[in-house]
């Protein structure tokens, strides 16, 4: 089945620090959205991206689509301590299968102050 | 009102009992879902409802019985579960057809099987 994969698993930085997160995948994607879920919380959407070669911003959250439409990214400026936890792409899986997601592993952002 | 609700928020069972898991909206969202997420993993998509219909069914074993009684409302009913189950289990919704048709997630329940 499709798979996405999403690095790095794991990202130490500093307050004020920049963060990057990647997601690839082998086929195309119709769109990718990203979640994010803070330590004992659940996901919360944060931005879904449709066209090739989007680029959207949300305060200090830039995020982009390939124009191939098979990798994308999330980078965050500053980072800030409420930037804390794990962060998922998700891509549709496509088919016959409408609503199935298909996660990255997820990063998860560690902010020390 | 944007707001996925779920029932209860810890819930301890033995390997024996019988027990059910509750889902809300009022967003007017005709897709449901089911996911289980273990710790620092992504959620792994269980059951989708389309339009209370169960469209997807991801393999999941008997034990575990969604339900849809109505567009607002779904369970998900446990039964004779084993330790390996114990996770979190999340409820989401999302538009049919329409884009964005991003998912909202409740809060989940903490399940532990003892």
């Amino acid at each position: 089945g499709q798979q996405v994969m999403q690095i790095p698993q794991y990202q130490h930085v500093q307050e004020g620090e920049d963060f990057t997160t990647y997601c690839n995948s082998s086929t195309t994607l119709s769109n990718i959205q990203w979640y994010k879920q803070r330590p004992g919380g659940h996901p919360v959407f944060l931005i879904q991206l449709v066209k090739s070669g989007e680029v959207k911003k949300q305060k200090r959250l830039t995020f982009q689509f390939g124009e191939a439409k098979k990798n994308s990214s999330l980078h965050i400026t500053a980072t800030q301590t409420t930037d804390v936890g794990t962060y998922f792409c998700a891509a549709p899986a496509g088919g016959t299968s409408y609503g199935k997601l298909t996660f990255g592993q997820g990063t998860i952002l560690t902010v020390h102050p | 009102d944007t707001e996925v609700t779920q029932t209860p928020k810890h819930l301890v069972m033995g390997m024996t009992n019988k027990k059910s898991l509750k889902c809300e909206q009022h967003m007017g969202h005709r897709a449901m879902y089911w996911y289980k997420q273990k710790a620092k993993k992504p959620p792994e998509l269980m059951f989708v409802y389309s339009y209370e219909k169960l469209s997807i069914n991801e393999s999941v074993p008997s034990r575990f019985s969604p339900e849809c009684p109505n567009s607002s409302l779904l369970n998900l009913h446990l039964h004779a579960l084993q330790p390996e189950d114990s996770a979190l289990y999340l409820c989401a919704s999302s538009q049919v057809g329409v884009l964005p048709d991003e998912q909202y997630f409740g809060p989940g329940t903490r399940l532990t099987v003892t």
